[in-house]
């Protein structure tokens, strides 16, 4: 079946500094989308992408999907704390509407 | 405006219990989803629903585990005889319609223990 990567599964930066999480899929998507889950908290959506090479920013997060649409990235510029959480891609296998989560990628910000 | 309303949002039960989690989706969305989150893990796919209909379940264990989308009420997620293994959080997500880039909406989840 379909799986969906991300790397790095932890990080842990400094405030101030950048922070980025990839997500690979074994096969090609036909969209992808992001969640942040909150410690002790739930998924919330925040983007999707569509598009092939498609970038979208949201303040300090710029999101990408790949040429071949099978990776995608989140960016964070500039981390804060209130970027502490878990980021998870999602994606929908062709012919089917379930989502397949990534692995996630916990963020730590050490102020 | 609410949200996903899930309950309980803790619940404890001793194995060979039964354990039943309700989920009421998003005003005006007809499309239930549920997902098994272990302690410090992603989340896994269990059930995709629609009122009445069972789309997708392919994420369920074969046994113990059953869901339901009643015309009238929440969705139900059902566990009989619970081993010390269904511990985990339980969420629920809802959309919208069945087209495939509809965001999910989730609830605030039932932490499950089994003692």
């Amino acid at each position: 079946g379909q799986q969906v990567m991300q790397i790095p599964q932890y990080q842990h930066v400094q405030e101030g500094e950048d922070f980025t999480t990839y997500c690979n899929s074994s096969t090609t998507l036909s969209n992808i989308q992001w969640y942040k889950q909150r410690p002790g908290g739930h998924p919330v959506f925040l983007i999707q992408l569509v598009k092939s090479g498609e970038v979208k920013k949201q303040k300090r997060l710029t999101f990408q999907f790949g040429e071949a649409k099978k990776n995608s990235s989140l960016h964070i510029t500039a981390t804060q704390t209130t970027d502490v959480g878990t980021y998870f891609c999602a994606a929908s296998p062709s012919g089917t509407y379930k989502y397949i989560f990534g692995t996630g990628t916990r963020l730590k910000v050490l102020a | 405006n609410a949200g996903v309303m899930q309950n309980p949002r803790h619940l404890v039960r001793r194995r060979g219990q039964e354990a039943r989690l309700r989920c009421s989706p998003m005003k005006g969305h007809s499309h239930v989803y549920w997902y098994r989150q272990l302690p410090e893990e992603g989340l896994k796919f269990m059930v995709y629903l629609q009122k009445e209909n069972i789309i997708d379940e392919s994420g369920m264990p074969k046994e113990r585990f059953s869901a339901e989308f009643p015309k009238e009420g929440p969705s139900i997620l059902r566990i009989q005889q619970v081993v010390r293994g269904d511990s985990a959080a339980y969420f629920c997500a809802s959309s919208p319609q069945d087209r495939e880039n509809s965001p999910l909406h989730f609830g605030n989840g039932t932490r499950l223990t089994v003692t």
